[in-house]
C-alpha cells in the first residue's frame, strides 16, 4: 500500500526540548517537503529537497532542521529555538521529475508545547 | 509568505447548489493548484490548471486562471454534504520548485 506515513500522531514538547517528527513515503519519489499548518490558516513551507543529500529553506526555516540521508525519509527537527511550534506539521513528496505535479501528503503530526 | 489570498474564508451553501472560491496570487507563476483537507486531515490533490490554459474541468469540478489578473476561481457543480472541507489554491512560482498555498476556504453543505 503505497503512500506517506507521519508519525507519531501527536508529539508533546517541553520547554526547551528538540523534537523530530518522522515522514517515510514508499512511493519512490525524489523531492518531499514539510509544511506548517496553523489553525485556520493555510500551508507555511518549511523546508524541502529536491533529491537525497540536498535540501532547501523554505518561508519559515528558523527553528527547524532537516536532513536527507535516504531517499524515502524526510525527518524534520524542531528545535528549541522555535518559539511557538504549537502547529500541525504536514510532510508531502512528489517525483519531483517535472513541472506540475501533484503533492502527496501524509496524515499530519500535531504538536503540542506543554 | 502566503502568496494566494482566498475568498470568502468561509462559505455555508445548501446540498445541490454550487460552490465558488476565489484564490488571488502575487507572482509569475508555473501552474496553479487546488486541494481540498477535511478537517485534521493531509491535503488531497483535486486539480492543476497550467499558465497556458484558461479552463479545466474535472467531474463536479471546474477551474479557471487568468494569469493577467492572477487570479483563479474553483467552481464545485451539485454540491454534497461530503464536499464540506477546506479548500486551498497553491501556485508553483517560477522561481523555485515548490507550492505557495493561500489561505484557504472553509465550506460547509448543508444536507
Amino acid at each position: 500500500d503505497g503512500g506517506i506515513t507521519q508519525s507519531p500522531k501527536y508529539l508533546f514538547r517541553k520547554e526547551g526540548q528538540n523534537v523530530t517528527l518522522s515522514c517515510e513515503q514508499n512511493l519512490n519519489h525524489d523531492a518531499m517537503y514539510w509544511y506548517r499548518q496553523d489553525p485556520g490558516q493555510g500551508l507555511r513551507l518549511i523546508y524541502y529537497s529536491q533529491i537525497v543529500n540536498d535540501f532547501q529553506k523554505g518561508d519559515i526555516a528558523e527553528g527547524y532542521s532537516v536532513s536527507r540521508e535516504k531517499k524515502e525519509s524526510f525527518p524534520l527537527t524542531v528545535t528549541s529555538a522555535q518559539k511557538n511550534p504549537t502547529a500541525f506539521y504536514l510532510c508531502a513528496s512528489t517525483s519531483g521529475t517535472s513541472l506540475g505535479e501533484t503533492q502527496y501528503f501524509g496524515p499530519g503530526t500535531r504538536l503540542l508545547v506543554l | 509568505s502566503q502568496q494566494g489570498e482566498e475568498d470568502p474564508q468561509a462559505l455555508s451553501i445548501q446540498e445541490g447548489e454550487n460552490a465558488t472560491m476565489n484564490c488571488s496570487y502575487k507572482t509569475s507563476i508555473n501552474n496553479l493548484q487546488w486541494y481540498r483537507q477535511n478537517s485534521g486531515r493531509g491535503l488531497v490533490h483535486l486539480i492543476l490548471i497550467r499558465s497556458n490554459e484558461r479552463e479545466k474541468h474535472s467531474g463536479r469540478l471546474r477551474v479557471t486562471l487568468d494569469t493577467s489578473k492572477k487570479s483563479s476561481s474553483l467552481l464545485i457543480t451539485a454540491s454534497r454534504a461530503a464536499d464540506t472541507a477546506s479548500y486551498f489554491c497553491a501556485t508553483e512560482d517560477t522561481g523555485r520548485r515548490a507550492l505557495t498555498f493561500g489561505s484557504g476556504t472553509r465550506l460547509q453543505v448543508q444536507p
